[in-house]
């Protein structure tokens, strides 16, 4: 079965530190891998995508993940961190389904950056 | 220009009311989607159309009713709905490549209110 875990209900990171929001899943086959923040009463936004090749991907807004086949991970990323980041993050895998390939979601991260 | 536009941005709709969200895209996507989100959670998926025709129907209740007249619009008619229906309605299009690694643009959503 097709799934992924965000193992974090909240992460919690002071402005100007990394921050890392954690994400592994379970798929068959190759995996597409997505990351997708929504902020308060508005749409996801598409922040990057890992389908092959260079396990660091680069994403908007200064975000970078990091693909692990061995651990099945994606993890998010930032350097360092900014108030305006704090949101709502989710992970999804694209995965087939009977003949369609469907996005299955992890359950969220909300992610709070304190000034 | 990867946006997704969606109207109304809310609606408030008795139980016996019959109502329509609308969904636009004008970036040649091929497969459009509606997902159904409560409250911090993640979205869930109701319908794909691809190439204007319905692809999935997530085993949604008959009171919602999808109707794409071409490859740019996606409506969601809903008739009779029950309180426990109020969530936000995000349309999402996507590219509708082969291969499964397209990537899903969503609108900001209807937030959608059932007495």
């Amino acid at each position: 079965a097709q799934s992924v875990a965000q193992p974090e209900d909240q992460v919690n990171v002071a402005e100007g530190n990394p921050l890392t929001v954690k994400c592994t899943y379970s798929v068959s086959g190759n995996p597409y891998l997505f990351w997708y923040v929504q902020y308060p009463n508005r749409g996801l936004q598409f922040l990057l995508k890992y389908i092959t090749g260079d396990n660091l991907v680069k994403g908007s807004y200064g975000f970078e993940a990091e693909f692990n086949k061995s651990q099945t991970s994606f993890h998010l990323k930032k350097p360092s961190a900014l108030v305006s980041d704090s949101a709502l993050y989710f992970c999804a895998v694209r995965a087939r389904r009977y003949n369609f390939n469907k996005f299955y979601f992890g359950s969220g991260t909300k992610l709070n950056v304190k000034p | 220009d990867t946006e997704v536009t969606q109207t109304p941005k809310h609606l408030v709709m008795g139980m016996t009311n019959k109502k329509s969200l609308k969904c636009e895209q004008h970036m040649g996507h091929r497969a459009m989607y509606w997902y159904k989100q409560k409250a911090k959670k993640p979205p869930e998926l109701m319908f794909v159309y691809s190439y204007e025709k319905l692809s999935i129907n997530e085993s949604v209740p008959s009171r919602f009713s999808p109707e794409c007249p071409n490859s740019s619009l996606l409506n969601l008619h809903l008739h009779a709905l029950q309180p426990e229906d109020s969530a936000l309605y995000l349309c999402a299009s996507s590219p509708g490549l082969a291969g499964g690694t397209d990537t899903q643009y969503f609108g900001p959503g209807t937030r959608l209110t059932v007495l």
